[in-house]
C-alpha cells in the first residue's frame, strides 16, 4: 500500500461548488503539505502543517482552506471553486526534526473546474 | 527568500547521450537541495538530495548532481540516457530553518531513439 494516498484521484466540478480533497499518510510524519502544479509553473505551496494544532499559509493560499483532522490526515477545501483552480494537486509529508529533509508525495488529484 | 531557476523547459537528447539538466538556486543560508522526477500521471519521486558533506551526490537510476556553492548550482547529470528517463524533472531548495520546499518550474526531458 502507498504511504501517502489522495482521494479522489480525479474530480470534475462546476464553478461555485465546494470541494474537498483528502490526504492520508501511514509514514507517521508530523509535517504535511498541499501543493498545486500548473504546466510551466512547477509546484507552488498552498498550505502546510507541522502538527495538528499548527497550520500555515503558503505562497498561494487565497481561495483555499485546510483541516488537519489527525496526524495522518490533512484535507484541502475549495469553498467556492473557480476555473483557474483547475490544476493537479499534491499532498506531501515530511518527518519531524529527527527525519530527513526530503518530502514524500502522494499520487496527486487532478481537479477540473468547469 | 529562496528561489530556483531551471534553465530550459524542455531538453531533448538521443538515447545513449549525456543528460545535463541545469539548476541554479538562491538562498541566504546553506541550503538543502533536491532533484525530483515526475513520470506521466504519477507523483514526484525523490532522485537525490544534498544536505552536507560530499558535494557530488549519487541518486537512483544512475543520476548524480554536484553542489557548487561558488556557482550556486546543482546540475543533474546522467552519462547515458535511456528511453525510460523521459519525464519531468524538478529542482528544489529548502531553507534548513523552515522545512518548506521551493521548486523550480521543471524541465521536461525528451529521449529519442
Amino acid at each position: 500500500d502507498a504511504d501517502v494516498t489522495q482521494t479522489p484521484r480525479n474530480r470534475i466540478t462546476k464553478t461555485g461548488k465546494r470541494i474537498m480533497l483528502e490526504c492520508s499518510q501511514t509514514k507517521g510524519h508530523d509535517r504535511m503539505y498541499w501543493y498545486r502544479q500548473d504546466p510551466g509553473l512547477g509546484l507552488r505551496l498552498i498550505y502546510y502543517s507541522f502538527d495538528v494544532k499548527d497550520i500555515n499559509k503558503g505562497e498561494i493560499s487565497d481561495g483555499y482552506s485546510v483541516s488537519r483532522q489527525a496526524q495522518a490526515k490533512f484535507s484541502l477545501s475549495l469553498e467556492s471553486a473557480i476555473p483557474n483552480q483547475t490544476a493537479l494537486y499534491f499532498c506531501a509529508t515530511r518527518g519531524g526534526t529527527s527525519g530527513g529533509p526530503e518530502q514524500f508525495f502522494g499520487p496527486g488529484t487532478r481537479l477540473t473546474v468547469l | 527568500a529562496q528561489s530556483v531557476t531551471q534553465l530550459g523547459s524542455h531538453v531533448s537528447v538521443s538515447e545513449g547521450a549525456l543528460v545535463l539538466l541545469r539548476c541554479n538556486y538562491s538562498s541566504s543560508v546553506p541550503p538543502y537541495l533536491f532533484w525530483y522526477v515526475q513520470y506521466p500521471n504519477q507523483g514526484l519521486q525523490l532522485l537525490l538530495k544534498y544536505t552536507t558533506g560530499a558535494t557530488l551526490v549519487k541518486g537512483i537510476n544512475g543520476f548524480e548532481a554536484e553542489f557548487k556553492k561558488s556557482e550556486t548550482s546543482f546540475h543533474l547529470t546522467k552519462p547515458s540516457a535511456h528511453m525510460s528517463d523521459a519525464a519531468e524533472y524538478f529542482c528544489a531548495v529548502s531553507d534548513r530553518g523552515y522545512s518548506t520546499l521551493t521548486f523550480g518550474k521543471g524541465t521536461m526531458l525528451l529521449v529519442s531513439p
